[in-house]
């Protein structure tokens, strides 16, 4: 069964300060591993996929296979990045199902 | 485009009651998935619905139905009510198997 761990429900950071919002995953095929962002008021939204590679609003994801990790780090935190943080993956197969972390909310102090 | 919609926003039924949910994907987008949120937790897939047909099925009871109309929009139908299925539902839209959109939610809460 396919599992995504987060094991921090809260993360207070300064601002200016690096950013690390931890994922782990179980699964036993080659999944696609995704970051969603809630700000405040707003929908659930797409932050980044670890296929496209790209770099959001300064966030990047590596995938590490070898721990099966998918951590989101920022090296300088910006008080517009407070906001609830969800790990997702899906089978890299045409199934959309996104299996989702429990959520880290991230809080970046002024 | 106003994005993914869902209706109604709010919801509040009693137990044993039966409930319909709503959803107008993005144009274009023949894919449609919903997801259950419990306070607290991350969504967790309920069922996915492409070009009208079921794709996919979460670990939900069979109180729960959805179906697919010929405009992609989507229903959410929850049977007999339970104290525990007040959640957020979300829906989602992709076009194929790309990034799925989410609409706002529906907050339905069982007394």
């Amino acid at each position: 069964a396919q599992r995504v761990t987060q094991p921090e429900k809260l993360l207070s950071v300064f601002k200016g300060a690096p950013v690390e919002l931890k994922c782990n995953y179980s699964y036993s095929g080659s999944p696609e591993l995704f970051w969603y962002v809630q700000y405040s008021r707003q929908r659930l939204q797409l932050l980044l996929r670890h296929i496209s590679r790209e770099s959001i609003k300064g966030f990047t994801a590596d995938l590490n296979k070898g721990e099966t990790s998918f951590h989101l780090k920022k090296p300088f935190a910006q008080e517009e990045d407070s906001a609830m943080y969800y790990c997702a993956l899906t089978q890299n197969s045409g199934n959309e199902k996104l299996t989702f972390g429990t959520g880290t909310r991230l809080t970046i102090i002024p | 485009d106003a994005g993914v919609t869902q209706s109604p926003t709010h919801l509040i039924k009693t137990r044993g009651q039966h409930v319909t949910l709503r959803c107008s994907p993005i144009s274009g987008h023949k894919s449609v998935s919903w997801y259950q949120q419990v306070l607290g937790q991350g969504p967790q897939f309920i069922f996915q619905y492409y070009e009208k047909e079921e794709r996919g099925r979460g670990n939900f009871p069979d109180r729960f139905s959805a179906r697919q109309f010929p405009n992609y929009s989507s229903e959410l139908n929850v049977n007999a009510l339970l104290l525990g299925d007040s959640a957020l539902y979300l829906c989602a839209s992709s076009y194929l198997t790309d990034t799925q959109y989410f609409g706002p939610g529906t907050r339905l809460t069982v007394l």
